[in-house]
């Protein structure tokens, strides 16, 4: 079993839906949750960083953490078609500062 | 803030020639930066975490005499790839850490595609 499970996609919808990635992961150990933007041949963006359950809101993202259920989730609202891209969950724990990536969801939005 | 830069974005080389990559933390001090490689439509493989001078920790399966790492100092990290060979065309990224007391977050650099002919 992988530690991290993304859905890999590809994932296509209109322009203007809502958008819900997720990521489950086994290991209770994971303290810090993060997702990452990567468009094609470029590096990964940070989007967004939590550490704690709940929702943290950042315009028309929002990520969930459930820790109870080990399951965090990316909600997009109104997507746009510049939202096309590879999102990837990624989570970290200890002081390592190492990451454990999920596979990355594709996202299609079109016009 | 938090921008890290990565230079080439792009190099083409022959065969059993050797390649540096550049990784630079611009507006922060890096204590700890990681060179990852990625193939097209998978995820990120970690293949070593440095630390500003001490030497880099591999990960299993790595060769670390073929992926020399040097983090000279809290802003500059290099990869080279020596004697580089076709197998080893893929896209190569960096991150960097701001420091331990950022939780783990890792900012990256834009990519370098290898391509060994």
């Amino acid at each position: 079993q992988k530690e991290v499970e993304q859905d890999p996609g590809p994932l296509s919808v209109p322009e203007g839906a809502i958008v819900s990635l997720n990521c489950t992961y086994s290991n209770s150990a994971f303290q810090y949750f993060m997702w990452y933007r990567q468009y094609s041949r470029k590096g990964p963006e940070l989007l967004m960083y939590t550490y704690s359950s709940g929702n943290k809101e950042d315009g028309r993202f929002t990520a969930q953490v459930d820790k109870s259920s080990k399951y965090i989730s990316l909600f997009i609202r109104d997507s746009q078609p510049s939202d096309s891209a590879t999102y990837l969950c990624a989570l970290g724990s200890g002081n390592t500062g190492k990451l454990i990536f999920g596979q990355g969801t594709t996202l299609q939005v079109k016009p | 803030g938090a921008v890290v830069s990565q230079h080439p974005s792009w190099v083409i080389c022959k065969s059993g020639t050797s390649v540096k990559i550049e990784c630079r933390s611009l507006d922060f001090q890096a204590t700890t930066m990681f060179w990852y490689r990625q193939f097209p439509k998978q995820s990120l493989m970690l293949m070593a975490t440095s630390n500003e001078g001490s030497k880099a920790t591999y990960e299993q399966g790595v060769e670390k005499d073929k992926f020399l790492i040097n983090h000279a100092s809290l802003t500059l990290s290099t990869l080279t790839v020596t004697s580089a060979h076709p197998e080893d065309s893929s896209f190569y990224i960096c991150s960097a850490r701001p420091g331990e007391g950022a939780k783990n977050i890792q900012y990256f650099g834009a990519g370098t595609r290898l391509s060994v002919l």
